[in-house]
This record gives C-alpha cells, sequence and structure tokens, in this order.
C-alpha cells in the first residue's frame, strides 16, 4: 500500500481481557518498529523487527506483550491480560532499510482503551 | 534514552519563521540528526535530516552547529498546520539502533 496501515484505529477492551494490534507495513520495508505513546507523552519504543534477524523486544514492559512478524510483513502486537496502564496510541513504522537514510514511515496508530 | 534537549513549547507568529532548537552535546561522529513532527491525533511525519552540513528540502531546513553540539529546525513561513510536537533524535543509519523521542517542543503557531 502507499502507507503503513494499522488497525483497528480504536479499540476498547475490558481489563483482563487479551488484544491484538495489527500491521501492514509499505510493501518491501524490511525494518518495522512498534512504539506506543500515553496521553500527552512522548513516544516509548517497544520491539523492532529488521528482515530475518531475531527482534529487538528490548522495549516491552512485560511478558504480557508479544509481537510476532509473519513472512517479513505483517506484524501483529499481542497484549494478554490487558491493564487500565496499558491504554495509550500503538505506533507502528517501517522503513526500507534498517539504513534507511529518509528515517521512518509511521502509520496512524491504534488508540487502545482498557475499561 | 534520548540523547536531546528541547524547550517544550514556543510559539510563533503565522507567516514568521519558526526556529526550533536542539541541543545534543554528546552526540558521536557517525550519528545523524533527525527531525521528525506530529500532528495531533497522527503517527510522527518525517521532515528532514543531516549528518554535520546544513540540509534544506521543501518542509525545513537544518542548521547544524559546526561542534555538532546543537542544532536548529527552521521553518521559513510558518502556518497554523504546522502547530505540531516537533522532535529532535539523533541515530547511527545503518546500525540496528531504534529512535529515541524525547519530549519534544510543542509548536504553536498562531494568527
Amino acid at each position: 500500500g502507499a502507507g503503513v496501515s494499522q488497525s483497528p484505529s480504536n479499540k476498547v477492551t475490558e481489563k483482563g481481557k487479551d488484544v491484538e494490534l495489527r500491521c501492514d507495513p509499505i510493501s518491501g520495508h524490511t525494518a518495522l518498529y512498534w512504539y506506543r505513546q500515553s496521553l500527552g507523552q512522548g513516544l516509548e519504543f517497544l520491539i523492532y523487527f529488521q528482515g530475518n534477524s531475531a527482534p529487538d523486544k528490548s522495549g516491552l514492559p512485560s511478558d504480557r506483550f508479544s509481537a510476532e512478524r509473519t513472512g517479513g510483513s505483517v506484524s501483529t502486537l499481542t497484549i494478554q491480560r490487558t491493564q487500565q496502564e496499558d491504554s495509550a496510541v500503538y505506533l507502528c513504522a517501517s522503513s526500507l532499510t534498517d539504513g534507511d537514510n529518509y528515517g521512518y514511515t509511521f502509520g496512524s496508530g491504534t488508540r487502545l482503551t482498557v475499561v | 534514552d534520548a540523547k536531546t534537549t528541547q524547550p517544550p513549547s514556543m510559539d510563533c507568529a503565522e507567516g514568521r519563521a519558526a526556529n526550533l532548537p536542539c541541543n545534543h552535546s554528546t552526540i558521536s561522529g557517525n550519528e545523524y540528526v533527525y527531525w521528525y513532527r506530529q500532528i495531533h491525533s497522527q503517527g510522527p511525519q518525517y521532515i528532514i535530516h543531516g549528518l554535520k552540513n546544513n540540509e534544506t528540502n521543501e518542509m525545513a531546513s537544518l542548521i547544524i552547529t559546526e561542534d555538532r553540539k546543537s542544532s536548529t529546525l527552521i521553518l521559513p513561513h510558518a502556518t497554523l498546520r504546522d502547530t505540531a510536537v516537533y522532535y529532535c533524535i539523533v541515530r547511527v543509519v545503518g546500525d540496528f539502533n531504534k529512535f529515541y523521542f524525547g519530549s519534544g517542543t510543542k509548536l504553536n503557531v498562531k494568527p
């Protein structure tokens, strides 16, 4: 597609439920990032995929968070047993390579609200 | 952790130049300076980047000091649509590093 697509755009879930957030990067982009942004805060790095390399999971806040990237394209971020503090906008970004001089293209994000 | 320092907010009159400063005193020789902006409710948008020379594109100009310890993003003729949070980031291109977004500068363009 023309840009990074994220779905759903909004998600309201009950505390304790599991949620899956999807990211469709730009076709051919090998680098993919997940960030989250709490209300009024800056972006917090979560996880990074580059090609077939093992992902960098150093930003995941707890073991309730996991992500996978199938076939080097679509990525899914899963949050198990959601808590209210998980409420945030989850942003995905992709790049042609990690060496892409023009930085990353971000999607519009998924706004997650845990009630 | 973010390696940059930016003022939390700035005001600019519509039509005037907006000059947004950024300090990156610990920048390494192989780290580039990137600028992104985030308009309310949207994902961050790439603006410009540079290593040591000044850069200009259709959106903005980037002025990097000779010692590379600070830089200024210049929006030559700010419009109301330029109201956003502007992030200054340093990173090594071609390395498996993450973009670390600091708190940014909220630019308020006023009519």
